[in-house]
């Protein structure tokens, strides 16, 4: 079956750190992929997606890159602010259409 | 820019009653999406539609739980004698794409949140 494991958080840094948010799937086919975030009091709102292996999503200054051996879309930005504290959500989408999330990570930076 | 509303934003019953929650996806957009999200969890599919016709339904949507959409707007999404552990975030998503493409994003609504007393 289809289904995503995400790092678990929170994580905590520092202003300017480097992040790095790991997702890993199991699916059927060739799914699609996609990182979502919420912030305090809001829906989910989508970050970036890649379609196919070797794809690079990239949005924000955040990226992820489609890894079909590793079977791993790891979400990476080189330097947070304050504005990225929200809680970031890994996605697969199959044949059917149908999201399967991973638990959710917590990031919370400071300054 | 008229995303996905959903109303209401927040419901308080108490147990047995029966709720409503209406979902009101992108005006092109022929997919509509039904997730519960649980505190610290992620959003858990219900069911979906293709116009007005329900295509897909998790074990998750028990016989208490039911979803229309009668002209392939609007949706609703009706929990009969709601239980405690019915508390939960009632996400709606739209998405607009040709059929099995799993490709196309879905774009999610602020969510209703229900409390079971």
């Amino acid at each position: 079956g289809n289904s995503v494991t995400q790092m678990e958080g929170p994580v905590t840094l520092s202003e300017e750190a480097f992040l790095t948010i790991n997702c890993t799937y199991t699916a059927t086919g060739y799914p699609s992929l996609f990182w979502y975030v919420q912030y305090p009091g809001e829906g989910l709102q989508l970050l970036l997606k890649a379609t196919k292996a070797d794809d690079k999503g990239s949005n924000k200054g955040f990226e992820a890159t489609y890894r079909k051996e590793t079977t791993s879309f790891h979400l990476e930005k080189g330097s947070v602010q304050v504005s990225d504290s929200a809680v970031y959500f890994c996605a697969l989408s199959g044949a059917g259409n149908q999201f399967y999330f991973g638990t959710g990570t917590s990031l919370t930076v400071i300054p | 820019d008229t995303g996905v509303s959903q109303d209401p934003r927040h419901k308080i019953t108490k147990r047995g009653q029966n709720v409503t929650f209406r979902c009101d996806p992108i005006s092109e957009h022929n997919r509509l999406y039904w997730y519960r999200q649980t505190l610290g969890q992620g959003p858990e599919f219900l069911t979906y539609f293709q116009n007005e016709a329900q295509l897909e339904k998790s074990r998750l949507l028990s016989d208490r739980f039911s979803a229309e959409r009668p002209k392939g707007s609007f949706s609703t999404l009706e929990i009969q004698r709601t239980e405690q552990g019915d508390s939960a975030m009632y996400l709606c998503a739209s998405s607009s794409g040709t059929s099995g493409s799993g490709q196309e994003t879905q774009y999610f609504g602020p969510g209703t949140r229900l409390l079971v007393l």
